[in-house]
């Protein structure tokens, strides 16, 4: 069964960082592109960013601005995003989703079960 | 980066109605749609891609339909297990977007 699993959340001060998790298990994970969506609790669904199977195509929504960084390790089944300078418009649940391919094709499935990242003093 | 905008935000409907979204691109994305249905308490499911595709496991009552900017997802006979929200997202081009919602509710 394809999983993934979120780790990492918690309340955090503004300005502060935090590295979010995503442990992937029942397919061949450097096979797969990985995505970040985040979902404030009771609103829609923004993209966060996007890495493909090598790393080497990576891509972040507009509101990041330089404060996010995205990164896989296929060895230990995990794509991580590291999130510097947060401000409490980042409050919200993240998830990852696999894509259907090695490059990112902008599917998404299956999602994990979100973590909740809370921004506040 | 492409607008997504969906109607109805809300829809009332019966066990064993069909009903149908729509969603509207603000630029022409091909075939490039994908619909996503999210149950209160759970992570988003992909129902339907490239448009008009149903995703392995999904019931064939959901069906979609369209190309260029204008976009429907049917559902044929609503089952219980239908309520919760549905979402558009273009897979076109980055920045992704998604549409702002379609609250589907027991009548």
């Amino acid at each position: 069964e394809v999983q993934l699993v979120e780790s990492g959340g918690g309340l955090v001060q503004p300005g502060r960082s935090l590295r979010l998790s995503c442990a992937a298990s029942g397919f061949t994970f450097d096979d797969y592109a990985i995505h970040w969506v985040r979902q404030v609790p009771g609103k829609g669904l923004e993209w966060v960013s996007s890495i493909s199977w090598n790393s080497g195509s990576i891509g972040y929504g507009d509101f990041v601005k330089g404060r996010f960084t995205v990164s896989r390790d296929n060895a230990k089944n995990s794509v991580y995003l590291q999130m510097n300078s947060l401000r409490p418009e980042d409050t919200a649940l993240y998830y990852c989703a696999k894509d259907r391919t090695a490059a990112d094709t902008g599917w998404f499935d299956p999602w994990g079960q979100g973590t909740l990242v809370t921004v506040s003093s | 980066d492409i607008q997504m905008t969906q109607s109805p935000s809300s829809l009332s409907a019966s066990v064993g109605d069909g009903v149908t979204i729509t969603c509207r691109a603000s630029q022409k994305i091909t075939n490039s749609l994908n619909w996503y249905q999210q149950i209160p308490g759970k992570a988003p499911k992909l129902l339907i891609f490239a448009a008009s595709s149903l995703q392995s496991g999904v019931p064939s009552r959901f069906s979609g339909r369209g190309s260029g900017t204008d976009f429907t997802l049917t559902i044929s006979s609503l089952q219980p297990e239908d309520f919760g929200t549905y979402y558009c997202q273009q897979s076109y081009n980055t920045p992704r977007t998604f549409g702002q919602g379609t609250k589907l509710e027991i009548k």
